[in-house]
C-alpha cells in the first residue's frame, strides 16, 4: 500500500494569510486527491491533481482560493489561501492504487488547520 | 449520485464487547466498498476493501459484509478494545463498473467510544 507523507501536520494560522501543504508518496501516482473535512464533517474532495496539468476543482473549490502544483509524480502542495476562520478544517491528501479487480484509496496524516 | 449514511453516528460501548457499525449506500451498482478509520485530527487509515464479488472480507478482528442488493455493508468489531476508539468511516465510488476512487462518497462516520 501507498505510503504518503503530510506536512505540516497542523498549524494555527493568521487571517489573510496562506498555508501550503505538502504530500509526498512513496510511489509514483497518476493522480493525487485533495480533501476537506470541516470539524463534524465528513470528506469533501477539492480537486485531482494531476501531473503536467491543471488540477480539476470540484464544485465550489476554485484555483484562486485553492491553487496546487503537482511537479511530479510523487508530490503535490495545496495551498489555503487568504484564509479566514471558515477555512479551519482538516485538509487531507489521498492517492489510489488500482489493482486488477479493484480500486483501493490511501490517504496521508492530514494537516489540522487552525485560522485565528 | 452515490450518498452514504452510517448508523449510529456514535457509539459507545464496554471493553470486551462485540460491535456492528452499518453503512447503506444508494447506488447498487457500486463496485467496490472501502472502510476507514479516523483518530482524532488526523488522517484515514484504510481498514478493509470489499469487492462487489465478494460479500465479507476480514482482516484480525474486523470483518466486514457488503449486500449490494440492499445496499448495506456492515463492519464488526470482535472483541473491542479501547484502542479501538475512534471514527469509522464507509465510502463507496459511484455506481459504474470502472472509474477512479476521485469520486468517493463518504458516510458521516460512526465515533466509537470502547470504555475500559
Amino acid at each position: 500500500s501507498a505510503v504518503i507523507s503530510q506536512k505540516p501536520s497542523r498549524d494555527i494560522c493568521q487571517r489573510g494569510t496562506s498555508l501550503t501543504i505538502q504530500c509526498q508518496v512513496d510511489s509514483q501516482v497518476t493522480m493525487m486527491f485533495w480533501y476537506r473535512q470541516q470539524p463534524g464533517q465528513s470528506l469533501t474532495l477539492i480537486a485531482t491533481a494531476n501531473q503536467g496539468s491543471e488540477a480539476t476543482y470540484e464544485s465550489g473549490f476554485v484555483i484562486d482560493k485553492f491553487p496546487i502544483s503537482r511537479p511530479n509524480l510523487t508530490f503535490s502542495t495545496l495551498t489555503v489561501s487568504n484564509m479566514s476562520p471558515e477555512d479551519s478544517s482538516i485538509y487531507l491528501c489521498s492517492v489510489e492504487e488500482r489493482g486488477q479487480m479493484n480500486t483501493e484509496a490511501f490517504f496521508g496524516q492530514g494537516t489540522r488547520l487552525t485560522v485565528v | 449520485k452515490q450518498e452514504v449514511t452510517q448508523i449510529p453516528a456514535a457509539l459507545s460501548v464496554p471493553e470486551g464487547e462485540n460491535l456492528v457499525l452499518n453503512c447503506s449506500f444508494t447506488d447498487s451498482a457500486i463496485y467496490n466498498l472501502q472502510w476507514f478509520r479516523q483518530d482524532p485530527g488526523k488522517g484515514l487509515t484504510s481498514l478493509l476493501l470489499i469487492q462487489s464479488s465478494q460479500r465479507e472480507q476480514t482482516s484480525g478482528r474486523l470483518n466486514a459484509s457488503l449486500d449490494k442488493s440492499s445496499g448495506r455493508s456492515t463492519l464488526y468489531i470482535a472483541a473491542s478494545q479501547p484502542g479501538d476508539s475512534a471514527t469509522y468511516l464507509c465510502a463507496g465510488p459511484p455506481g459504474f463498473s470502472s472509474g477512479s476512487a476521485r469520486q468517493l462518497t463518504f458516510g458521516s462516520g460512526t465515533q466509537l467510544t470502547v470504555l475500559p
